[in-house]
């Protein structure tokens, strides 16, 4: 089985740039989680969705970030304008609620630096 | 305050040692320990998950849970070269998916 898949791996970009990365979640997971890793504040939770609905965005750090759900198979995190501090490396996470283990499958990540 | 406070590392031991891994945290809203592995450049894979207070094993592996004390550990016997990695607790509050995870520690065996 294919696992979390995200897009671009690598994006280097000029401040005040659009960004978008892309997550593709384990096909049946109905739950979505979007994650920045950063050295200084480790893994932090930006927003997860459920059937395909925002539960929680209180991660988001700004406006500037937004994140959407458009069907089970496919999300955005949208940072716009970007700026240097929001380098870091971004994981997608799904999981069922069907499973009792506690258990996330995250995305290789999409490492991010903004100049 | 952060609500999970981890030691960041490194750690570096020789191979076959015994390592111990800790967190501890401020929120006794939390039920749901678990302890995630990181390889360079890679996402966090699920280690070991645990409910409320206690042990459990898992191979070389042994989480426990302090809920009076608001620390949980993480033990690896007769570590490897191949358990070098990042190592990052994370737990949750009943009736959420709201995981909070440490900062991590960083391990690495020496061969």
């Amino acid at each position: 089985d294919a696992g979390v898949i995200q897009s671009p791996r690598h994006e280097v970009t000029e401040m005040g740039q659009e960004v978008t990365l892309r997550c593709k979640p384990i096909s049946g997971h109905d739950y979505l989680f979007w994650y920045r890793q950063t050295m200084m504040r480790g893994l932090e939770l930006l927003i997860y969705f459920n059937n395909n609905v925002p539960i929680d965005d209180s991660g988001m750090p700004e406006d500037r970030f937004s994140a959407k759900m458009p069907n089970a198979s496919f999300s955005t995190l949208k940072i716009q304008p970007s700026e240097p501090r929001d380098s870091a490396v971004y994981f997608c996470a799904s999981r069922t609620s069907g499973a009792n283990t506690g258990e996330l499958f995250f995305g290789e990540g999409s490492r991010l630096t903004v100049l | 305050q952060k609500e999970v406070e981890q030691d960041p590392g490194p750690l570096s031991v020789p191979e076959g040692a015994i390592v111990s891994l800790n967190c501890t945290y401020s929120n006794s809203a939390f039920q749901y320990f678990m302890w995630y592995r990181q390889y360079s450049r890679k996402g966090p894979e699920l280690l070991m998950y645990t409910y409320s207070s206690g042990n459990k094993e898992d191979g070389r592996f042994t989480a426990q849970v302090d809920k009076s004390s608001k620390y949980i550990s993480l033990f690896i016997r007769d570590s490897q070269p191949s358990d070098s990695a990042t190592y990052l607790c994370a737990m949750s509050a009943g009736g959420t998916y709201k995981y909070i995870f440490g900062t991590g520690t960083r391990l690495k065996v020496l061969a």
